[in-house]
């Protein structure tokens, strides 16, 4: 298994373009999530899906739009960026919790965008 | 997130000596706690986790123990190391689905010779 792949790696934008950051698992995990990493603030929700065609938003959603048309793919959306957007981003994904045992969230390799 | 609280947000500590990590959690239906650990430009990882139904849980060097009542649990590593040096998240489930996780704001952990 190839885990969680993130693309691309790295991506410099300027203001008001658009872009899809990708994410991918093949291991069937039903929870796909987005998280962005800022310096001196932790990782920080934005969207997350439990499920193909559900998905549902997290702690800092404006700015950004998700789709779960199937398993695998959780892409993540900025319709006009902005330098506010400027961050690490991290996919994570993880199966249903087994009884009496919680599943591990499993993070991809990250993005580091940056908005001009 | 707002919801979980850390520190410290920096610790120095000398190799062979202990280090302690707290966090505190407001949401009383987060019932999984994990730990991840980021090295430098790399991904987090996980490192230990535990549910609330459980105290205290400890894999080799590290420890966490968890006080649900006053809600707060904390990450112990004994016995330090350099390759210990890294960034430590605590988290919370948001509420008891367990699918997302409320993260702290991370201690940064340096392990000097």
């Amino acid at each position: 298994n190839a885990g969680v792949t993130q693309t691309p790696k790295f991506q410099v934008l300027k203001t008001g373009q658009s872009m899809t950051l990708q994410c991918a698992q093949d291991m069937n995990h039903e929870y796909m999530s987005w998280y962005r990493q800022d310096p001196g603030m932790g990782l920080r929700l934005i969207h997350y899906s439990v499920g193909a065609g559900i998905t549902d938003q997290g702690e800092v959603p404006n700015g950004y739009n998700v789709s779960r048309s199937t398993t695998e793919d959780f892409p993540l959306r900025l319709l006009s960026a902005a330098p506010s957007q400027t961050s690490v981003y991290f996919c994570a994904s993880r199966p249903p919790d087994r009884s009496l045992s919680h599943s591990p969230l499993h993070f991809g390799n990250g993005t580091r965008l940056t908005v001009t | 997130g707002e919801n979980v609280e850390q520190h410290p947000s920096t610790l120095s500590v000398q190799e062979g000596d202990s280090a302690v990590i707290k966090c505190t959690y407001s949401d009383s239906a987060s019932n999984y706690f994990p730990w991840y650990k980021q090295e430098l430009g790399k991904r987090p990882q996980l490192i230990i986790d535990i549910r609330s139904n459980v105290g205290e849980k400890k894999d080799q060097r590290i420890a966490v123990t968890l006080n649900k009542t006053a809600k707060h649990f904390s990450l112990h590593i004994t016995e330090t190391q350099p390759e210990d040096s890294a960034v430590y998240f605590c988290a919370a489930s948001m509420g008891n689905s367990g699918y997302a996780l409320n993260f702290g704001k991370g201690t940064s952990l340096l392990v000097t010779p």
